[in-house]
């Protein structure tokens, strides 16, 4: 069945240190986005891609880096990792076309940053 | 910019009965956004639980219904009887169409509902 995986599920890291988060979908669709919630807010989008090799800033990208190597991996980058990055970490994917705005996700990492 | 609005949870029910969850949106992107309703079960991702594109129309999915109300900008969920497996956080949402050059979607808070015990 086609899904969208999350690694790790969730993750306790120290302030300053590196984090990466990683994505992996098997939806062969060509869009994938990163997005965090946080306690009393809704899905924020931090960055997303069109296509393999090339990244976009989403709303809030400070402090956030990207990778898509491959059409199915999609990565989020936090080199140094704070404190106000604590939340939970959704990625998903869509296809092109008429739907590209319908969005599959996966389960969510949990970050705990100290 | 877009958002969305929606019932500030937790929202409790009895079994048997009916629930809402109130939606309303802005969108100054677009006139006529896609509208959504994304569902999270404890321990999963959120999952699409409806779309409406069109003013006016209604979607329907496991027994919860909304309707894309364009005067009131309003998209508001209901179902008659609700479960003890529709216990989940609900999310309302706006997207933009295709060819826009844009395909991102802007989501409510979130609205957590559980049955009384």
């Amino acid at each position: 069945e086609a899904a969208v995986t999350q690694s790790p599920r969730s993750k306790v890291a120290v302030t300053g240190g590196k984090v990466t988060l990683s994505c992996h979908q098997t939806n062969n669709h060509d869009y994938m986005y990163w997005y965090r919630q946080d306690t009393g807010h809704g899905l924020r989008l931090i960055h997303y891609s069109y296509v393999a090799d090339s990244t976009e800033k989403g709303d809030i990208p400070d402090g956030y880096k990207a990778s898509r190597p491959s059409q199915e991996n999609f990565s989020l980058i936090l080199e140094l990792a704070s404190l106000s990055q604590t939340a939970v970490y959704f990625c998903a994917s869509s296809d092109r076309g008429r739907d590209q705005d319908t969005q599959y996700f996966g389960p969510g990492t949990r970050l705990l940053v100290l | 910019g877009d958002s969305v609005t929606q019932t500030e949870g937790p929202v409790t029910v009895s079994e048997s009965e009916s629930l809402i969850i109130n939606c309303t949106y802005s969108a100054t992107s677009i006139a006529y956004p896609n509208l959504f309703w994304y569902v999270r079960y404890p321990g999963e991702g959120l999952q699409l639980l409806l779309k409406v594109i069109t003013a006016g129309q209604k979607g329907s999915s496991r027994g919860f219904e909304a309707t894309y109300n364009k005067e009131t900008t309003s998209f508001h969920l209901q179902k008659a009887s609700v479960q003890e497996s529709d216990s989940a956080v609900y999310y309302c949402a706006l997207g933009t169409l295709p060819g826009t050059g844009s395909n991102r979607l802007t989501f409510g808070k979130g609205t957590k509902f559980s049955l009384i015990p």
